[in-house]
């Protein structure tokens, strides 16, 4: 038990679809992240959230929507995704920004 | 710019000892992270260093190089369940964020 939970743990969705990610952590911390893993490439950073703010959107495609409504929850909302963003979804929370982040079980995504 | 160097694939035998290494680049330096990544599952937390020198826990201990921008985590007495992935990760610059390596497979094998 890492004190982040996601769910749901596996989704496939359509390319029409619209579905949402849920991160919650148990831990008190004050900064929330969403990272996306592909196959053979290093974790990528979408979005950073410090105190319910976001601080950090890397450039991520408006296909992919992040809310924060309070430091132990975050959101990824999903619509007209493309089969390049099958991946897994990781969502990590830490202390403050840029601390020890503990990540959670992430949710594999498939696109279809 | 910020960039981390580690290699890409190691294998070593149960029981040995393996070192895996980690070069980074940064125009500020606030510390390093050592993370475990099962195949799918998430990373977690092995190691914290921002002072020269090597921290040991357990089996597992990290060296830091700040003046070389190199580091390295040790693993000793290899079990099987070490076969995973090894992130290093810097804070990135001016950011609220870890900035990680590609990672290193390393496999153990009996």
């Amino acid at each position: 038990e890492t004190g982040v939970t996601q769910t749901p743990r596996h989704l496939v969705m359509g390319m029409t679809n619209k579905k949402s990610l849920k991160c919650e952590q148990h831990l008190g911390h004050n900064a929330m992240y969403w990272y996306k893993q592909s196959a053979k490439k290093p974790l990528e950073l979408m979005f950073v959230y410090n105190f319910k703010e976001q601080t950090e959107n890397n450039s991520v495609p408006s296909r992919f929507s992040p809310e924060c409504p309070n430091s132990s929850h975050l959101f990824l909302h999903l619509h007209t995704l493309q089969p390049e963003d099958s991946a897994l979804y990781l969502c990590a929370s830490s202390p403050d920004a840029s601390e020890t982040q503990y990540f959670g079980p992430g949710t594999r995504l498939l696109v279809l | 710019g910020q960039n981390i160097d580690q290699p890409t694939e190691m294998t070593a035998t149960e029981g040995a000892i393996v070192q895996i290494n980690c070069t980074y680049q940064t125009s500020g330096f606030n510390g390093l992270f050592w993370y475990q990544q099962h195949a799918g599952e998430a990373p977690t937390f092995l190691s914290y260093n921002v002072l020269d020198g090597l921290e040991e826990k357990g089996r597992f201990s990290s060296f830091l190089s700040r003046s070389k921008g190199y580091s390295y985590l040790l693993l000793k007495e290899l079990q099987m369940k070490d076969s995973a992935s090894y992130l290093c990760a810097c804070p990135q610059t001016g950011a609220n964020n870890l900035f990680f390596g590609t990672g290193t497979r390393l496999t153990v094998i009996p």
